[in-house]
């Protein structure tokens, strides 16, 4: 069973333009969770989703930033006119239930130049 | 604003010792406790806490909740090199349909000399 996927690793973007995370949940599970974690820091909640559904975005930043998990496909976290604060490791997570351990992907390392 | 809080933030011990790494938490609506260990990539999980005073153990890894004084402990005893990682501790909280965010500290990172 293969865990969390998350794609790109690395993503090196320049002031202003979009990035793009795609994040594949383990096999069976429908609920999704995105955090960021800025240099020393902790991870923070950014959103949860099920499928085509946000049921909880209250971590996100009001603008620039999205998320969707269509019926098909992988979560995609959207970032537009990156600026360089958004320079972080951005970490999915997935689990079963609502009620139960998340597992993480490996990271996506966005660098805004 | 819920809150957790690690302790030491870092931590450099021999192989075959013993350590204890502290979480606090000052959340609302407490759902359960999870520890995770980060090396380069993935924070991987380690244990799901609900119910104080139970140990839960892993191999040489033990871990504990006071629900009362609001903390966890993580054991690992006979520490190994492969052991060296940054560890999370993560407070799951909220009313209702919230109770599924996780909000982590700052994680304790620990080096295990040969």
């Amino acid at each position: 069973n293969a865990g969390v996927m998350q794609n790109p690793r690395h993503l090196v973007r320049r002031r202003g333009q979009e990035a793009r995370l795609r994040c594949s949940p383990m096999k069976g599970h429908s609920h999704v969770y995105w955090y960021r974690q800025l240099p020393e820091e902790g991870l923070k909640f950014m959103v949860y989703l099920q499928k085509e559904n946000i049921i909880d975005e209250s971590g996100m930043p009001k603008e620039r930033f999205s998320a969707e998990f269509p019926k098909e496909g992988p979560s995609i976290l959207r970032i537009q006119q990156v600026v360089r604060g958004d320079s972080a490791a951005y970490f999915c997570a997935s689990s079963p239930q609502v009620v139960s351990e998340q597992y993480f992907g490996p990271g996506t390392r966005l660098t805004v130049t | 604003e819920d809150k957790v809080v690690q302790s030491p933030l870092s931590l450099v011990v021999h192989e075959g010792d013993t350590v204890t790494l502290n979480c606090s938490y000052e959340v609302t609506n407490f759902r359960s406790l999870l520890w995770y260990k980060q090396e380069k990539k993935a924070p991987t999980f380690l244990f799901m806490l609900t119910s104080s005073g139970i140990e839960k153990k892993s191999g040489r890894l033990s871990s504990i909740l006071d629900k009362k004084e609001l903390f966890s402990i993580l054991n690992i005893t006979a520490t190994q090199t492969g052991d060296s990682a940054v560890y999370l501790c993560a407070v799951e909280a909220g009313s209702g349909g919230s109770n599924y965010k996780l909000t982590f500290g700052k994680g304790t990172l620990l080096t295990v000399n040969p």
